[in-house]
């Protein structure tokens, strides 16, 4: 596609209820990174991928929230057991490059608002 | 860790030069970066600046960066009313972590 694309584009759940966000990079980019953006504040690194390979995950707040992108395109983003704190508007953003100084594209972002 | 600051809001005239100002803290940073946000989309990328540069032109954005006091700057010459949107400043610091820092955004408001 032209952009990077997320979906689905809202999202309810109840509390503890697993969720699975998706995010479908710009053709042929090879890093793949997922933000949570809080009302009122800017987005906050979670995670990021060169190809497959998860390079970082340090900004993924606990082992409820996991990720992959097994074949180096499409990703997923999966909270575990949903809490009200997780509601936020989860963005995806894709890269060409893996070197330094990329420009990072970004989907429309999934909000999530967990009830 | 680092934080990047700016302030929450700033309104002008239409036709009016707007200047939207970011401070950082990480002076390791390599590249600094201006987003915008419309309602309902998502972060468009709109310049960015090495570090070892003091401004960059394009068209009607002009970015300034000041390394010694950490201090980066967006000004839009004739502001029109599409302009108006939410503007992120961002800082990628050197090293390993490839990372973006975003400030909590500036909300740019352009009246008629």
């Amino acid at each position: 596609g032209a952009g990077v694309s997320q979906s689905p584009r809202y999202k309810v759940t109840k509390r503890g209820q697993d969720v699975a966000l998706r995010c479908d990079p710009i053709s042929g980019h090879v890093s793949l990174y997922w933000y949570r953006q809080a009302l009122g504040q800017g987005p906050e690194f979670l995670t990021y991928f060169n190809y497959e390979a998860q390079q970082d995950k340090s900004g993924l707040p606990n082992d409820r929230f996991s990720a992959e992108r097994p074949e180096g395109s499409i990703s997923t983003l999966t909270i575990q057991r949903t809490e009200q704190r997780d509601s936020a508007m989860y963005r995806c953003a894709s890269s060409p490059s893996s070197g330094g100084g990329e420009k990072l594209f970004f989907g429309s972002g999934t909000q999530l608002s967990v009830l | 860790g680092e934080d990047v600051e700016q302030s929450l809001f700033l309104s002008v005239r239409e036709g009016d030069s707007s200047v939207i100002n970011c401070t950082y803290t990480d002076s390791s940073s390599t590249y600094l970066y201006w987003y915008k946000q419309e309602p309902g989309a998502g972060l468009q990328l709109l310049t960015y600046i090495f570090s070892n540069m003091d401004m960059k032109q394009d068209q009607r954005l002009t970015v300034l960066l000041n390394k010694k006091d950490k201090h980066l700057s967006l000004r839009i010459a004739d502001t029109q009313t599409g302009d108006s949107a939410i503007y992120f400043c961002a800082e990628r610091p050197s090293g390993s972590a490839r990372q973006l820092t975003f400030g909590s955004g500036t909300q740019l408001t352009v009246l008629p």
